[in-house]
């Protein structure tokens, strides 16, 4: 089936740092989406993606939906403690019913 | 707007025992989607509804099956539970015509 290799697993940062998380395929998706999932909850919607080179910001929270359609970005400014989470990237990868598939995440731990 | 609403929120159940775990979506909602979510193996889809109807399923054995409601609630249910279907239950909704899947808290199943 259809994978998606996020990288990279699990980072360290001080507070206030920038950070860098992308996600990529071998096949072409059509709609890119990133989550963050606090431990015990649900992940939670951050950024939608649905054109190619499409740029969106959410707060310091930037993502790009790669040209080639088989990669995206996310980008956090400034990193706070609440940042902390897995950070998972899915993609759907034809219009209509085809089901999201997700990566493995990336684990995100600020250091104040 | 409520959101995914999922209960219960927590279950210890022993093996070979079955197990039943309830999904509210947003309302308006028709589709829900049932995940699978292990430490090592990250979000694995089950299975997905759309007005009462199964329209996509994951590579999980049959005893894992589901249902939908006329009021889109759904079921999921797991027989004959083993050790390894320990896990995070995550049940998402999305609004027809739309990619943007909205995760409830999920449910944590321990099996003992």
């Amino acid at each position: 089936g259809q994978q998606l290799n996020q990288s990279p697993q699990s980072m360290f940062i001080q507070e206030g740092e920038d950070v860098s998380m992308n996600c990529t395929s071998s096949s072409i998706f059509n709609t890119w989406l990133w989550y963050k999932q606090d431990p015990g909850e649900g992940p939670v919607l951050l950024i939608a993606l649905y054109k190619a080179g499409e740029l969106t910001s959410n707060g310091r929270l930037t993502a790009q939906f790669g040209i080639t359609r088989k990669d995206s970005f996310l980008n956090i400014s400034a990193s706070i403690p609440s940042d902390v989470g897995i950070y998972f990237c899915a993609g759907q990868s034809a219009p209509g019913n085809t089901p999201l598939v997700f990566g493995k995440g990336t684990r995100l731990s600020v250091i104040a | 707007k409520a959101g995914v609403t999922q209960t219960p929120r927590y279950l210890i159940k022993t093996r070979g025992q079955q197990v039943t775990l309830s999904c509210s979506p947003i309302s308006g909602h028709r589709s829900v989607s049932w995940y699978q979510q292990t430490p090592g193996q990250g979000l694995q889809f089950l299975f997905e509804y759309f007005s009462e109807t199964q329209r996509n399923k994951g590579n999980f054995p049959g005893r894992f099956s589901g249902r939908q409601f006329s009021n889109s609630r759904s079921e999921m249910n797991v027989s004959t539970l083993e050790l390894g279907d320990s896990a995070l239950y995550l049940c998402a909704s999305t609004g027809t015509g739309n990619t943007e899947a909205f995760f409830g808290q999920g449910t944590r199943l321990t099996v003992v």
